[in-house]
């Protein structure tokens, strides 16, 4: 089963803070996602990567920025956490287009953030 | 950009019912619709998908119809089970698969 890893359930920080949120995934998937999850709105795209160091903004960038340095890990950052960044935040995964892929996308259990 | 919309927010339905959760969506490049089951803590799951070149798909109690003219899609769960308790998002998604645009999701609950 492709399982996808998001190393923190919970967290509190206070604003201004800097806070990084992991998610590992063991499949060996291309392309890797973060999403934010807000009553009402949905899932919305922070920021998603198709390859290791490559990046693309998504719909809501602003205020989040993300790394990639391995392949199996993706990390979204918060250089200065506001209130408004209180929310959960979703890891997921996929294969590639043209490898056989589904479009599926794997999804961690989720972040949840408070901001204080 | 895609701009997906979803009804009803909330949807209360007595076991044994059927459950309609409908969506539509704006751009007409997009060509994969697949629908997500959220429960409780954890990550939303893959439950049945749809692509632009089929009208309708079933898989046991889940179907999936779509009207690529009207721009809408729609996901059926007959004889609902408790377990059915979720909340469900439907997305959209052009063809190269990077970037899903979700509905804002359906909070499902059936009543023993």
């Amino acid at each position: 089963d492709v399982k996808v890893t998001q190393s923190s359930r919970y967290l509190v920080k206070r604003t201004g803070e800097k806070v990084f949120l992991e998610c590992v995934q063991d499949m060996d998937h291309e392309n890797m996602f973060w999403y934010r999850q807000d009553p009402g709105l949905g899932l919305r795209l922070i920021y998603f990567s198709y390859d290791v160091k490559m990046k693309e903004k998504g719909d809501i960038p602003e205020g989040y920025s993300v790394s990639r340095e391995k392949k199996e890990r993706f990390s979204l950052i918060l250089e200065s956490a506001s209130t408004n960044q209180t929310s959960m935040y979703l890891c997921a995964s996929s294969l590639a287009p043209g490898t056989g892929a589904t479009g599926e996308l794997f999804f961690g259990e989720g972040s949840r953030l408070t901001v204080l | 950009g895609e701009n997906v919309e979803q009804h009803p927010s909330t949807l209360s339905v007595q076991e044994g019912d059927s459950a309609v959760i409908k969506c539509t969506y704006s751009d007409s490049a997009s060509n994969y619709f697949p629908w997500y089951k959220q429960e409780l803590g954890k990550g939303p799951q893959l439950i049945i998908d749809i692509r632009s070149n089929v009208g309708e798909k079933k898989d046991q109690r889940i179907a999936v119809t779509l009207n690529k003219t009207a721009k809408h899609f729609s996901l059926h769960i007959t004889e609902t089970q408790p377990e059915d308790s979720a909340v469900y998002f439907c997305a959209a998604s052009p063809p190269v698969f990077n970037k899903f645009y979700f509905g804002s999701g359906t909070k499902l609950n059936v009543k023993p």
